[in-house]
Formats: structure tokens, C-alpha cells, sequence
């Protein structure tokens, strides 16, 4: 089985402060997703990866970037949290015909 | 880009009836599509999946979805649902390479006994 772990279930953080998200898989994949979930909004993608070092931004990226400096690990790093930026952040890799899903982390920031 | 459009926000049913839930897709090239689901307080796992072939696709708990190509339709249904289908249900569309997957607003059902 595939399995998509996230450093933390839950993390409260202050405005201002600098967050990083972490995210493994386990399963060689060379596409890795940070996407967050809103009420009413479904999914939007943050940014992706598809190789060590690469990545491309998604629909929503500003005030967030991302480090992948290993394939197994995709960070999603808030420079200056913000109280819009509270959220459930979910991070995603792909084979090629499906994507599997971490726990999420669902984030406040006060 | 394509995008969904799930067309109900919440599915309220008793236990034991069948439930319908709506997704269209828009798109101008061949396409993917998926339902996931996620159960509260965890990720997104995947329930069933369109990819080609037979149009009408099942997955392990007894949940059917139908592609329709001249309706840009891939309806969810379940014949009798049960108190532990209570989830949240999102369709989702790529062109096939999972780089641009989009997701519907979500869809959630809950089934009252």
C-alpha cells in the first residue's frame, strides 16, 4: 500500500511566524501535490513537484513556496503566516493514473 | 483547463435508500475521472476511477459511477447506502498525466438512520 505520511495533524501557529508542512511518501513517485481544502472551495493546488528540485506552481501559490530536495519529501513552507492561510493543507504524490493522499494538517493561525 | 461542477452541496438520506450524487466536467480533450472520498478528520482516498473502457466503473463497497460523454457526466450511486457512507465525496477530472487535476466543491452525504 501506498502510504503518504504529514509531520503534524493539527498545528497552531502565530501570524507572522515561519511554517513548514512536511510530507513523505514512501512509494518512488516522482509527482508530489500540496493542495489546500476550504469549505465550499474543494481542492486547490498550491504548488507540484514532478522531480527533485523541480516544481510549478499551482492555482494559488502566493505566500507559500516548496523545497524538494529529496524524492521522497515535498515541504510546503510558509514565509510569514497569515490568518487567511488557516486552513487544512493536504499533500498528495501520483502514479500515473491515480493520486493518494496524505492525513492532512490542518493548520490556525492566530 | 477543464473543471467540475458538483451540483449539490449536501446529500441528506435515510439508511437503506438510494443516493445519487451529481458531478459535470467540462473539458475540450479525452479525460480522467475519479471520485474520492474522505471520511472525517482524514485524507482523501480514492473510491472509484474512469480511465477507458466500460463506462460504468464499481468499486469494493458497492458505489457505481457512469461515464457520459454527450452529457459531461460521471454520476455517483449506490443503491441502499449505509450509516458509514456519512463522508465528504469529491469528483475530480485530469487529462491523464495527474499534473492538473481539479477537484469539484465536494459533496457531503449524510446518511441518518
Amino acid at each position: 500500500d501506498v502510504k503518504v505520511t504529514q509531520s503534524s495533524r493539527y498545528l497552531v501557529k502565530r501570524t507572522g511566524e515561519k511554517v513548514f508542512l512536511e510530507c513523505v511518501q514512501d512509494m518512488d513517485h516522482e509527482n508530489m501535490f500540496w493542495y489546500r481544502q476550504d469549505p465550499g472551495l474543494g481542492l486547490r493546488l498550491i504548488y507540484f513537484s514532478y522531480d527533485v528540485k523541480m516544481k510549478e506552481k499551482g492555482d494559488i501559490p502566493e505566500g507559500y513556496s516548496v523545497s524538494r530536495e529529496k524524492k521522497e519529501r515535498f515541504s510546503l513552507i510558509l514565509e510569514s503566516a497569515s490568518t487567511n492561510q488557516t486552513s487544512m493543507y493536504l499533500c498528495a504524490s501520483s502514479s500515473y493514473d491515480e493520486q493518494y493522499f496524505g492525513p492532512g494538517t490542518r493548520l490556525t493561525v492566530t | 483547463a477543464q473543471s467540475v461542477t458538483q451540483l449539490d452541496s449536501q446529500v441528506p438520506v435515510f439508511e437503506e435508500a438510494p443516493v445519487e450524487l451529481r458531478c459535470n466536467y467540462s473539458s475540450s480533450v479525452s479525460v480522467y475521472l475519479f471520485w474520492y472520498v474522505q471520511y472525517p478528520n482524514q485524507g482523501l482516498q480514492l473510491l472509484l476511477k474512469y480511465l477507458s473502457g466500460s463506462t460504468l466503473v464499481e468499486s469494493i463497497n458497492g458505489f457505481e459511477a457512469e461515464f457520459n460523454k454527450s452529457q459531461t457526466s460521471f454520476h455517483l450511486r449506490k443503491p441502499s447506502v449505509h450509516i458509514s457512507d456519512t463522508a465528504e465525496y469529491f469528483c475530480a477530472v485530469s487529462k491523464g498525466n495527474n499534473n492538473d487535476m481539479r477537484f469539484g466543491a465536494g459533496t457531503r452525504l449524510t446518511v441518518k438512520p
